[in-house]
């Protein structure tokens, strides 16, 4: 059974802050995903991996980085956070194996910056 | 990058109705259209998918169908149930594995 992780459900940060956001899962994924989830736009990527220390950017990487030195481990980072960066936030891996595209979610994280 | 848009935003049928969600993307050289269920505070969920290759898949109640050419994909679920009440996403995954979701249908199952 595919199990994604984050750090936390929910957190509240104040504007300024550089916060970290952290998925681990536990299959040997070799992609990973992060996204932002607000009403009425649906899921936006910010950024995805295919490998350890590769990333693309997503549609909305601006204000965010991420870091993966280890396969299992996906981190954003949101250098300066801002109050329009108050969204849910979610961590999604798949396999790189075209047998299988599926993508597994992690719970969410709720973010709050005042 | 890839556009998929999604039809319509919310949508309400009367239980045992079928229901029916469009999707539209913009890139050809996408490969993999998925749908996802979303129930209220819980993460999304696969419920089926269709590869390029295929025009149509079933399982049980749901549906989706595929048209290259026009490049749309639906999702068909007929004997609607209450516990079919979620947000549903269409995505569509480019071949460099990148995976773009549309906005959502908010679908109400009414008893």
């Amino acid at each position: 059974d595919v199990k994604v992780t984050q750090s936390s459900r929910y957190l509240v940060k104040r504007t300024g802050e550089k916060v970290f956001l952290e998925c681990v899962q536990d299959m040997d994924h070799e992609n990973m995903f992060w996204y932002r989830q607000d009403p009425g736009l649906g899921l936006r990527l910010i950024y995805f991996s295919y490998d350890v220390k590769m990333k693309e950017k997503g549609d909305i990487p601006e204000g965010y980085s991420v870091s993966r030195e280890k396969k299992e481990r996906f981190s954003l980072i949101l250098e300066s956070a801002s109050t329009n960066q108050t969204s849910m936030y979610l961590c999604a891996s798949s396999l790189g194996d075209r047998a299988s595209y599926e993508q597994y979610f992690g719970p969410g994280t709720r973010l709050t910056v005042t | 990058g890839e556009n998929v848009e999604q039809h319509p935003s919310t949508l309400s049928v009367q239980e045992g109705d079928s229901a029916v969600i469009k999707c539209t993307y913009s890139d050809s050289a996408s490969n993999y259209f998925p749908w996802y269920k979303q129930e209220l505070g819980k993460r999304p969920q696969l419920i089926i998918d269709i590869r390029s290759n295929v025009g149509e898949k079933k399982d049980q109640r749901i549906a989706v169908t595929l048209n290259k050419t026009a490049k749309h994909f639906s999702l068909h679920i007929t004997e609607t149930q209450p516990e079919d009440s979620a947000v549903y996403f269409c995505a569509a995954r480019h071949y460099n594995n990148d995976m773009r979701f549309g906005a959502g249908t908010r679908l109400t199952v009414k008893p």
